[in-house]
């Protein structure tokens, strides 16, 4: 089975604060993806990954950088935390063979002070 | 473009009774099409998915779809509804894009 660990659950952080959100895949995806989850707004795309060291913009990448050094990792990074990125955090990973389905984390959900 | 909309925000059942979630989707092409299951602070499940095969598709815990290109319908349905299946519920279509659609609670009553 695909497994996705997303390595926080639960953060509390200050605005302000620099974030590090982690996820890692066990099935050698190419395509990594990170999703932030709002109340009334659904799954919103922040940015994706289709290669190592390659990124691209979601719809929603203000505010947010992400890093892919190892096809395995792919890390979001709010830069300097503020409250409304208070959220459910979602990342997820997808071959580019197969029948196209997204594996996802448990989440991580994160609360800015 | 595509697009994916569910046309319930939230349904209620009682426990025994069908469940029935409804979603349309629109692609120019014939697209790729799944429901996840999100329990309460937890990440989205596969439950099943629509990649041009067969038409009616069987997902786990009992769920099952049928893919109606005529209504570009993608309707998940479960004869009997249990407690544990009071979740969220997505309709997600890929095609060169992943959309989903804005999700379905479904609550059931004892």
């Amino acid at each position: 089975d695909v497994k996705v660990t997303q390595s926080s659950r639960y953060l509390v952080k200050r605005t302000g604060e620099k974030v590090f959100l982690e996820c890692v895949q066990d099935m050698d995806h190419e395509n990594m993806f990170w999703y932030r989850q709002d109340p009334g707004l659904g799954l919103r795309l922040i940015y994706f990954s289709y290669d190592v060291k390659m990124k691209e913009k979601g719809d929603i990448p203000e505010g947010y950088s992400v890093s892919r050094e190892k096809k395995e990792r792919f890390s979001l990074i709010l830069e300097s935390a503020s409250t409304n990125q208070t959220s459910m955090y979602l990342c997820a990973s997808k071959g580019t063979s197969g029948t196209g389905e997204l594996f996802f984390g448990e989440g991580s959900r994160l609360t800015v002070l | 473009a595509q697009s994916v909309t569910q046309l319930d925000s939230h349904v209620s059942v009682s426990e025994g009774t069908p469940v029935l979630l409804r979603c349309n989707y629109s692609s120019s092409y014939s697209p790729s099409l799944f429901w996840y299951v999100q329990h309460p602070n937890k990440g989205l499940q596969l439950l099943l998915k629509y990649t041009s095969a067969a038409t009616l598709v069987k997902g786990i815990n009992g769920f099952e779809a049928e893919f109606k290109k005529s209504e570009t319908s993608f309707h998940l349905t479960k004869p009997s509804a249990h407690m544990s299946d009071a979740a969220e519920y997505f309709c997600v279509t890929a095609y060169d894009k992943v959309i989903f659609g804005p999700g379905t609670s479904l609550s059931v009553i004892p």
